[in-house]
């Protein structure tokens, strides 16, 4: 079936350092690929999301491309501040999953002043 | 925007007890979810509603129901709580419109405690 791995946190990092958060997938035709945060005390929120490949998801200075022959979703930001601090979930709609979403285990992200 | 409400952010309950977590949602959205959260194991689709009345099962339904009697509400209920059942719990809407079809809205959360 679908399924997402990321790569386990916690991750640490000093402000205006650069973040990445690695995200693979596994599924079947061509899923929907997203980008979830969730604040300190607070629900998921959608970050960014892309529908198909080599798409390119951004937001609040977050990046992410869609890579359909490396089955990747890689998070980027090039200059994390303190606000950035959460947990952050990759997570993937298949072609056949009903609306269902798929989520990674999730990545805690500090970021220290 | 789209608002998703639960009922209680925290809850404290006796093993064996009857409870019911809600979920109100004020977007007219068709879909449905309800999710748990623990570390390390991300969220998990405990049960989701396509419509009213309308229910499937999730990766995790054991120990849980749930009822959708009006559109906008949809309740997980367990039936005879358990510690293994002490988590956070999250619900989500969507709509199936185009461009929007599996984006989620979440609600808050619920962190259940079980003693």
């Amino acid at each position: 079936g679908d399924s997402v791995t990321q790569m386990e946190g916690p991750v640490t990092l000093s402000e205006e350092a650069c973040l990445t958060i690695n995200c693979t997938y596994t599924a079947t035709g061509y899923p929907s690929l997203f980008w979830y945060v969730q604040y300190p005390g607070e629900g998921l929120q959608l970050l960014l999301k892309a529908t198909k490949a080599d798409d390119k998801g951004s937001n609040k200075g977050f990046e992410a491309t869609y890579r359909k022959e490396t089955t990747s979703f890689h998070l980027e930001k090039g200059s994390v501040q303190v606000s950035d601090s959460a947990v952050y979930f990759c997570a993937l709609s298949g072609f056949l999953s009903d609306y269902k979403l798929s989520f990674g285990a999730g990545t805690t992200v500090t970021v220290r002043a | 925007d789209v608002k998703v409400t639960q009922s209680s952010r925290y809850l404290v309950k006796r093993t064996g007890e009857k409870v019911f977590l809600e979920c109100v949602q004020d977007m007219d959205h068709e879909n449905m979810f309800w999710y748990r959260q623990d570390p390390g194991l991300g969220l998990r689709l405990i049960y989701f509603s396509y419509d009213v009345k309308m229910k499937e099962k999730g990766d995790i339904p054991e120990g849980y129901s749930v009822s959708r009697e009006k559109k906008e509400r949809f309740s997980l209920i367990l039936e005879s709580a358990s510690t293994n059942q002490t988590s956070m719990y999250l619900c989500a809407s969507s709509s199936p419109g185009t461009g929007t079809r599996y984006e989620q809205y979440f609600g808050p959360g619920t962190r259940l405690t079980v003693t």
